[in-house]
């Protein structure tokens, strides 16, 4: 399954609403989409699993949704430490559980 | 607390062979699929391969079967990437990550990366 992310960048101020797009070649199983945000010199920290669940510690901020094929990640007020790169994963389907190429979220 | 602690930075040159390490702790270590992730310099997450340490059952993506071998010593609750003759072209940060229990799951805990370096 390949995901495309769009748009590649986003650039917004704080307080703004974020809307990430992951679009999926093909169905992606029991929607098992996730969601991870990564800062410079990080490792990768989850946000979203199962398309719409937010992982332990995570802000209500911070939402998904979508199924099948389309899926949506949004910041509804953009924090600073909001400001990153967010990658998709579907989970669905091996061999290879395949990542978005990502979206970077920089300050406008 | 669940960690993931992975080895330090490498730098190796071409032809050379390299394990990588991944230590887990604060949890049942081989209940949980372990994963591998790389990120080449300034690019997105590839998914490489998973492990499950309680019976060694071993996953790759078709990118890499053949190009490295994911391992684990269930009983030092470690899992291990290594390559046997590195190219330039697999320099990038390699990170591990937990995975689901029953299936490959999504990745709820992530080591800090290990960086490799290859160059003549």
């Amino acid at each position: 399954i390949v995901l495309t992310q769009s748009p590649g960048t986003l650039s917004l101020s704080p307080g703004e609403r974020a809307t990430l797009s992951c679009r999926a070649s093909q169905s992606v199983n029991s929607n098992y989409l996730a969601w991870y945000q990564q800062k410079p010199g990080q490792a990768p920290r989850l946000l979203i699993y199962g398309a719409s669940s937010r992982a332990t510690g995570i802000p209500d901020r911070f939402s998904g949704s979508g199924s099948g094929t389309d899926f949506t990640l949004t910041i509804s007020r953009l924090e600073p430490e909001d400001f990153a790169m967010y990658f998709c994963q579907q989970y669905g389907t091996s061999p290879a559980l395949t990542f978005g190429g990502g979206t970077k979220v920089e300050i406008k | 607390e669940v960690q993931l602690v992975q080895s330090g930075a490498e730098v190796k040159k071409p032809g050379e062979s390299l394990k990588i390490s991944c230590k887990g702790s604060g949890y049942s270590f081989t209940i949980y699929w372990i994963g591998w992730v790389r990120q080449m310099p300034g690019k997105g997450l590839e998914w490489m391969g998973i492990i499950y340490p309680g019976d060694s059952d071993t996953r790759y993506s078709p990118s890499f079967q053949g190009q490295v071998t994911i391992s684990a010593d269930r009983s030092i609750n470690t899992a291990y990437l290594q390559w046997s003759s590195l190219k330039a072209s697999d320099t990038a940060i390699y990170y591990c990550a937990r995975g689901g229990r029953r299936d490959f799951g999504y990745f709820d805990y992530w080591g800090q990366g290990s960086l490799v370096t290859v160059s003549s």
